[in-house]
This record gives C-alpha cells, structure tokens and sequence, in this order.
C-alpha cells in the first residue's frame, strides 16, 4: 500500500535552514509529480511546491520562491524540501502529497505531516 | 496566488444535504475544470473526495458530488451522516505548474 512518511520537522529560529523528507512506498515513485503542502495552526491548506517526476522542473508559491527548494532522490524513494531564511509565517505542519497519476491534478495519497516551528 | 473563497461554516442535520462553495477567478476556477476537494479531519491529513470537478475516487462514496459553473465551484453532500462533521478545502489547478487552496469550510452535523 502507498505510504508517505515525512520527518525532519523540529523549532527552529527565524532566518535559520531546516530540511524535511518525506520517504515513499507502495508505488513506482519515479512516475509521479510530488507536491508539499503546508498548513498552520489552526488554518487552511497552503500549496507550496510541485517536482516533476523525473525532477526536471520545479515549482513554488510565491510566499516561499527563493527560500525553498524541491527535490527528489528516485533511487531513495525520497522527497525533500530545503528550507532556508525561515520565518515565524513559516511555521506549520508539512505534508508531502503524490499526484493522481500522470496528466493528474489532484493528489491521492498524503503522509501524516510534520511541524515546523519557527520562533527565537 | 490568492486562496479560493469558501464559507466558513456550513451546517446541516442528518439526512439533510448540504453544498460547499468555492469562488476563484478566470485564472484558476474559471479556466481549468482541474478542480478538487479534500476532507480533513481533526489532526488528520486531508483525503480526496473530489477530482477534476465531479469524479469520484474509488472508495469515496457517492454521497459526495461536483459541480462548477463560471468561476465557482461546489461541493453538494446528500444524505449528510455523522462521520462527514470535518474541515473541506477546494483546490484548483492555477496554471504554470501552481495550484491554490480554498480558504475551508467546516461541517457540522447537527
């Protein structure tokens, strides 16, 4: 079965770096764009970014463009998400999401999230 | 990238049904029928229940429907049960690789 795990969530102080992962299984992970989506305490969904499946493009929010990086590692199975000159805005819990299929615009299987604090 | 507009709360008793809306513009709802809906509940992660407007996931039940019309998108739940009090969110596809999310709605089930 499909599962996303992500990891590397923790406190970090503002203009600080912090890389999250997110491990996958269950599927070919080679051919599926990978997305991360972001929520707040006690707010709505954010999208963040989108990576192709051969990692050949990325995309961001413009909240996050020049401060965040997403990448992958197919021979890992992992997804990750470099983030760098954090701020308290930043602060949420992190899911990794895998898109529907190929051509697909919705996103089918999510992990548990991790939390993100940003605070001195 | 502005978030698409929901209501904050919407309410129903059992049996009743209930419609979600969700009110983007001519570069996200308007253009792409690319439209989805999550589920989330308490300290959960969101699940699909909606894709490119109206297809249902396998597994999701048929109490759950989509629609969209111009620039607004819904949500319609029929035969509204217990277990369908949770948070909903839309989200569309915006173009160049970007999506965006609706700012959600609450459920409550009387």
């Amino acid at each position: 079965q499909v599962q996303l795990v992500e990891s590397g969530g923790g406190v970090v102080q503002p203009g600080g770096s912090l890389r999250l992962s997110c491990a996958a299984s269950g599927f070919t992970f080679s051919s599926y764009g990978m997305q991360w989506v972001r929520q707040a305490p006690g707010k709505g969904l954010e999208w963040v970014a989108f990576i192709r499946p051969d990692g050949s493009n990325t995309y961001y929010a413009d909240s996050v463009k020049g401060r965040f990086t997403i990448s992958r590692d197919s021979s890992k199975n992992t997804l990750y998400l470099q983030m760098n000159s954090l701020r308290a805005e930043d602060t949420a819990v992190y899911y990794c999401a895998k898109n529907m299929g190929s051509g697909s615009y919705a996103f089918d299987y999510w992990g548990q999230g991790t939390l993100v604090t940003v605070s001195s | 990238q502005s978030a698409l507009t929901q209501p904050a709360s919407v309410s129903g008793s059992p049996g009743q049904s209930i419609t979600i809306s969700c009110t983007g513009t001519s570069s996200d709802v308007g253009i792409y029928n690319l439209v989805s809906w999550y589920q989330q509940h308490p300290g959960k992660a969101p699940k699909v229940m909606i894709y490119e407007v109206r297809k249902r996931p396998s597994g999701v039940s048929n109490r759950f429907s989509g629609s969209k019309s111009g620039n607004t998108a819904s949500l319609t739940i029929s035969g509204l049960q217990a277990e369908d009090e949770a948070d909903y969110y839309c989200c569309s596809y915006a173009g160049s690789s970007t999506w965006v999310f609706g700012t959600g709605t609450k459920v409550t089930v009387l």
